[in-house]
């Protein structure tokens, strides 16, 4: 499977400040990347579909002036959470899909757990 | 809308034990449906699959997908505690990028 890794893998901000979660692909060119969000004891929630070079696609209900998400390369995508507040602690992830055969399955990184304070 | 729906939330069994956890979707034009485990951090791929009745197996894991009652089924022989963990179903619609994720099992073993 692919590897995939997303840094930090645990940040505590204070509230109002911005913070930046990076994803990258280490083993191979990755056009399409996602981001999820999971709340405890919740299943993953898909916020977005990023794709290398254009602006990507929020889901419904997620502000993309909040969740800001730049696909720059192939190898990288990051989520900035800007003027974050206390309610968008969660548990933050990337996953991308893989090439080939593995192309209908998504491999996702470690994970970013975030705490607003 | 695309739908996927796990049971049970929730199962807590005895080490050694056998367990069955089921995956049912809606999903326009279904291409395939996948199973995740996660434990404290992000899921890991578990298995992937696309046809009806072959079975996948992995070790003490086994799946396998019934496209005729839109189904799947992840089995877990000699359960071991490590095995505990949330056990995530998506299926993957055709032409669509996401996937579509269930709500996930809770899998306890106790020792």
């Amino acid at each position: 499977g692919a590897v995939v890794s997303q840094h930090p893998s645990w940040v505590i901000c204070k509230s109002g400040t911005s913070v930046k979660i990076e994803c990258r692909s280490l083993d191979f060119q990755a056009t399409t990347m996602f981001w999820y969000r999971q709340f405890p004891k919740q299943s993953l929630m898909l916020m977005a579909t990023s794709n290398e070079g254009s602006k990507a696609t929020y889901e419904q209900g997620v502000e993309k002036d909040k969740f800001l998400i730049n696909h720059a390369s192939l190898t990288l995508s990051t989520l900035t959470v800007t003027s974050a507040h206390p309610e968008d602690s969660s548990f933050y992830i990337c996953g991308l899909r893989g090439e080939g055969n593995s192309g209908n399955t998504i491999y996702f990184g470690e994970g970013s757990w975030l705490t607003v304070v | 809308e695309d739908k996927v729906v796990q049971s049970p939330l929730s199962l807590v069994v005895h080490e050694g034990d056998t367990v069955t956890l089921n995956c049912s979707y809606e999903v326009t034009n279904f291409r395939s449906l996948l199973w995740y485990k996660q434990e404290k951090k992000a899921p890991t791929f578990l298995f992937m699959l696309t046809s009806s009745g072959i079975e996948k197996k992995s070790g003490r894991l086994s799946s396998i997908l019934d496209k005729k009652e839109l189904s799947s089924i992840l089995n877990i022989t000699a359960t071991q505690t490590g095995d505990s963990a949330i056990y995530l179903c998506a299926g993957h619609p055709q032409g669509a990028q996401k996937l579509v994720f269930g709500q996930g099992t809770r899998l306890t073993i106790n020792p």
